[in-house]
């Protein structure tokens, strides 16, 4: 079983702000937060890693709190090309991908 | 391109036929991975090759047999299938198998078996 938790699907526009939550209330001591995305037909694509605050790179940002037991991607200005699966998972020593959360961006 | 590529990129077979899938990684990592995508259902892994020694297999069915001759190379032999075996099938190679190693994903094979 997946050890997160994710909406199953979400629809925004062209240039919003996406936010795209993650719960994983049993985090251990030892897992990193990964963010990665999957177009249809295609393998999934690293996105974004991180343990605790926040993480930025030039596709998103990710925010952990204090207690680590949810996450938040953020997609800055998403345009028609992020529609994708966007899959949140913990790393320890079993990788385990849920179902991932449908992202939908409409003109 | 990710630095790894997987062929054939469709394969339609038999459940009587025996067939191999290939992956090959550009990248100089040490761990390759297979994993399974059925329609509708999350990614399934299905094996783990660390500096080409097998340290993961979920539980998969004997029918698929997994052979690393080397650190760049993955092959999965098929024989014997079933028509639910018919998904995506992704190959990924890492640095190690670390919780903060990222994976590269090839492609995949859509498999479909008649």
């Amino acid at each position: 079983l997946a050890k997160t938790t994710q909406p199953i699907s979400m629809d925004s526009y062209e240039g919003q702000e996406v936010n795209i939550t993650c719960s994983h209330n049993n985090i251990a001591t030892n897992d990193y937060i990964t963010w990665y995305q999957q177009f249809p037909s295609q393998g999934p694509r690293f996105i974004i890693q991180g343990y605790k605050t926040k993480v930025t790179n030039e596709v998103a940002s990710l925010f952990i709190p204090a207690d680590r037991k949810s996450s938040t991607l953020s997609l800055p200005r998403v345009s028609l090309s992020d529609t994708a699966v966007y899959y949140c998972l913990l790393r320890d020593d079993k990788i385990i991908f849920g179902k991932g959360t449908r992202l939908h961006i409409l003109p | 391109e990710t630095g790894v590529t997987q062929t054939p990129r469709h394969l339609v077979m038999g459940m009587t036929n025996k067939k191999s899938l290939k992956c090959e990684q550009h990248l100089g990592h040490n761990a390759m991975y297979w994993y399974k995508q059925s329609a509708k259902k999350p990614l399934e892994l299905m094996f783990v090759y660390n500096f080409k020694e097998q340290t993961e297999n979920n539980s998969v069915p004997s029918r698929f047999s997994p052979e690393c001759p080397n650190s760049s190379h993955l092959f999965l032999h098929l024989h014997t299938l079933q028509p639910e075996d018919s998904a995506l099938y992704l190959c990924a190679s890492s640095t190690g198998t670390s919780g903060f190693d990222e994976q590269y994903f090839g492609p995949g094979t859509r498999l479909t078996v008649t």
